[in-house]
C-alpha cells in the first residue's frame, strides 16, 4: 500500500514564528499536494507539485510556501504563522489513473 | 470553472435506511469522479472512482455510485446504511492538468443507532 507520511500529528506554535510541515511517500509519486480541511469549508488546496523543483498555487497559496527538492518529500512552510492558519492540513500523492492517497493530517494551532 | 456541488452539508438516518448522498459538477468535458471517505479522527480514504467504462461504479464497504452524464451527477448511495457509517464524505471531480481534484464542500453523515 501507498503511503503518506506527515511527521506531526498535532503541532501548536506561536504567532510569527516560522514553520515547517513535512509530508513523505514511498510510491515514487509524481504528483503531490496540499491542502487545509476547515469545518463547512471542505478541503482547499494550498499547492500542488507535479515534479521535484516544480510547484504550482492552489486556490489558497497567500502565506504559504512550498518546497520539493527530492521527489518523495513535499514541505508546506508557513513563513510568519497567523491564528487564521489554524486548520487542519492534509498532505496528498497520486499517479495517473489512481486516486489520492493522504497523509493522517496534522492538526496545526497558532497561538 | 469547475464546481462540484454537495446538496446537503449534514444527513441524518437511521441504522437500515437508504441512502443517497447527491454529487454533481459543472464541466463539459471527460471527467474522472471520486469519493472518499472521513470516519471520526482518521484520514481521507478513496471509496469509490469512476473513470471509464460502466457507469455504475461499486466501492468499498457496500457503497456503490451511478455517473449520471446527461446530469452532470455522480450521486453515491447505498441500500442499508449502519451506525459504523457515520463520516463525513466527499465528492470530487479531477482537472484536466496535473490530477488536480476539485472538491465538493462534504456532506456529514450521522446515523442513529
Amino acid at each position: 500500500d501507498v503511503k503518506v507520511t506527515q511527521s506531526s500529528r498535532y503541532l501548536v506554535k506561536r504567532t510569527g514564528e516560522k514553520v515547517f510541515l513535512e509530508c513523505v511517500q514511498d510510491m515514487d509519486h509524481e504528483n503531490m499536494f496540499w491542502y487545509r480541511q476547515d469545518p463547512g469549508l471542505g478541503l482547499r488546496l494550498i499547492y500542488f507539485s507535479y515534479d521535484v523543483k516544480m510547484k504550482e498555487k492552489g486556490d489558497i497559496p497567500e502565506g504559504y510556501s512550498v518546497s520539493r527538492e527530492k521527489k518523495e518529500r513535499f514541505s508546506l512552510i508557513l513563513e510568519s504563522a497567523s491564528t487564521n492558519q489554524t486548520s487542519m492540513y492534509l498532505c496528498a500523492s497520486t499517479q495517473p489513473s489512481y486516486g489520492y492517497t493522504f497523509g493522517s493530517g496534522t492538526r496545526l494551532t497558532v497561538v | 470553472a469547475q464546481s462540484v456541488s454537495q446538496h446537503n452539508h449534514h444527513v441524518i438516518l437511521s441504522e437500515a435506511a437508504s441512502l443517497e448522498l447527491g454529487c454533481n459538477y459543472s464541466y463539459g468535458g471527460t471527467v474522472n469522479l471520486f469519493w472518499y471517505v472521513q470516519y471520526p479522527g482518521q484520514h481521507l480514504q478513496l471509496l469509490l472512482k469512476y473513470f471509464s467504462g460502466d457507469p455504475l461504479v461499486k466501492g468499498i464497504k457496500g457503497f456503490e455510485a451511478e455517473f449520471i452524464k446527461s446530469k452532470f451527477s455522480f450521486n453515491l448511495r447505498k441500500p442499508s446504511v449502519q451506525w459504523s457509517d457515520t463520516a463525513e464524505y466527499f465528492c470530487a471531480v479531477n482537472a484536466l492538468r496535473n490530477y488536480q481534484l476539485i472538491w465538493g464542500a462534504g456532506t456529514k453523515l450521522i446515523i442513529k443507532p
